[in-house]
């Protein structure tokens, strides 16, 4: 039981180019999440999916697309990578329902842009 | 809107002290509440949470939390911190229904032996 797997683990980008973050789960979870995280912004959400064949834009979506591709994945898509997207991007999931709101997170993927 | 306050960044405690991480709420309805703890490089790791029942509640490694209702907070607490408790402390909120958590800036506590 792997929990929730994110690759790649680190990348850096120039501006400019493209790239999908992939995210996976294994705990059966029916929403999926997309976060970043910058210091002293605490963990901001970029885009969820509250459950299979469902998105919905988060605090921050702009600059990224996401698909749900199936019950166990969730990828992010950078389509022209800008400086201001260098941040650690962690995927979460969770159950979210019967009293099961916690969310589980994956290990981040550290991600540059110059 | 749902939102949470951790009023410090970092908070610092002798080792075998009594520790508290303070959180503050703001939600519609009946809030459930959340503590998450994340180690350097790692992701968050769930700690503990409220969603109905007894205000106090016991978590992972020790750690505990009381709902308190009239002052929305939260604040996590241990009777006796450890060196390997210094990480970076989130607190997070939702109400009932498909909204996501909402999380704090985080406070990092530091141990000191």
């Amino acid at each position: 039981n792997a929990g929730v797997t994110q690759t790649p683990k680190f990348q850096v980008l120039k501006t400019g180019q493209s790239m999908t973050l992939q995210c996976a789960q294994d705990m059966n979870h029916n929403s999926m999440y997309w976060y970043r995280q910058d210091p002293g912004m605490g963990l901001r959400l970029i885009y969820y999916s509250a459950s299979e064949g469902t998105t919905d834009k988060g605090e921050v979506p702009n600059g990224y697309n996401v698909s749900r591709l199936n019950k166990r994945e969730f990828s992010l898509r950078l389509e022209s990578a800008a400086p201001s997207q260098t941040s650690v991007y962690f995927c979460a999931s969770s159950r979210h329902r019967d009293q099961s709101y916690e969310q589980y997170f994956g290990p981040g993927t550290r991600l540059t842009v110059t | 809107a749902q939102s949470v306050a951790q009023p410090e960044d970092q908070v610092n405690v002798a080792e075998g002290n009594p520790l508290t991480v303070k959180c503050t709420y703001s939600v519609s309805g009946n809030p459930y509440l959340f503590w998450y703890v994340q180690y350097p490089n790692r992701g968050l790791q769930f700690l503990l949470k409220y969603i109905t029942g007894d205000n106090l509640v016991k978590g992972s490694y020790g750690f505990e939390a009381e709902f308190n209702k009239s002052q929305t907070s939260f604040h996590l607490k241990k009777p006796s911190a450890l060196v390997s408790d210094s990480a970076l402390y989130f607190c997070a909120v939702t109400h009932s229904g498909n909204t996501p958590l909402v999380f704090g800036k985080g406070t990092r506590l530091s141990v000191i032996a």
